[in-house]
């Protein structure tokens, strides 16, 4: 059985671009989790999608969005990016929620 | 805010002894987990233990809970070098099971 996928591995952005990330669940898996983990800190939790709708949000500005597809998977979008965004995004899936959640190996954002 | 908070902040021991790190956390939940995480990499799932377990082992690892104490800690026996990491205890907040909350971390170090 697959993992949790995520792409690109690394993704390389000038102050002001957008970037996009993308996460595949584990099949089965409806609830996505996107996390932000600046170096050498603790996860901070991004977004939570289930079911095709977005569940909750952390506190972080309106230019991190994204969306789950009808298969899922999941995006997430960062608009004008500013340097302090250079991090290394985390995406997870449960199977239902509340239950044992899956990450996948991270997209490490740089924005220069 | 962080829902678990771990410690101490970091942990140093020889191979062969014993590790052991320390979770609290704030409302009251379904279930606890831990991961590991290696330096720049995903998290990967260790055990999930539930709010009517007390304790749960997995290999190496054994986990306790007290959900009257509202902490849990997760004990590594006989640590290998490989065992050096970041740990991570994280549960579900909010309703409808919540979003998934991680505290900030154990960086443990297992000197060969």
């Amino acid at each position: 059985e697959a993992g949790v996928t995520q792409s690109p591995t690394h993704l390389i952005k000038t102050r002001g671009q957008q970037a996009t990330l993308r996460c595949s669940p584990i099949s089965g898996h409806t609830s996505v989790y996107w996390y932000q983990q600046a170096l050498g800190l603790g996860l901070q939790f991004l977004l939570w999608y289930d079911e095709g709708e977005e569940r909750n949000r952390g506190n972080f500005p309106p230019r991190f969005s994204g969306r789950q597809f009808p298969n899922y998977s999941s995006e997430l979008n960062v608009n004008a990016l500013e340097l302090e965004d250079s991090a290394l995004y985390l995406c997870a899936s449960s199977s239902i929620r509340g239950t044992e959640a899956f990450f996948g190996q991270g997209t490490r954002l740089t924005v220069v | 805010s962080q829902q678990g908070e771990e410690d101490p902040q970091a942990l140093s021991i020889q191979e062969g002894e014993n590790a052991t790190m320390n979770c609290s956390y704030k409302t009251s939940i379904n279930n606890l987990q831990w991961y590991r995480q290696n330096s720049g990499r995903g998290l990967v799932h260790l055990i999930l233990i539930r709010s009517n377990e007390r304790e749960k082992h997995s290999g190496r690892l054994r986990v306790t809970l007290d959900t009257s104490k509202k902490s849990s800690s997760l004990l590594i026996t006989a640590s290998r070098a490989a065992d050096t990491a970041s740990y991570f205890c994280a549960t579900y907040y909010g309703g409808s099971q919540g979003n998934l909350i991680f505290g900030k971390g154990t960086k443990l170090s297992v000197k060969p």
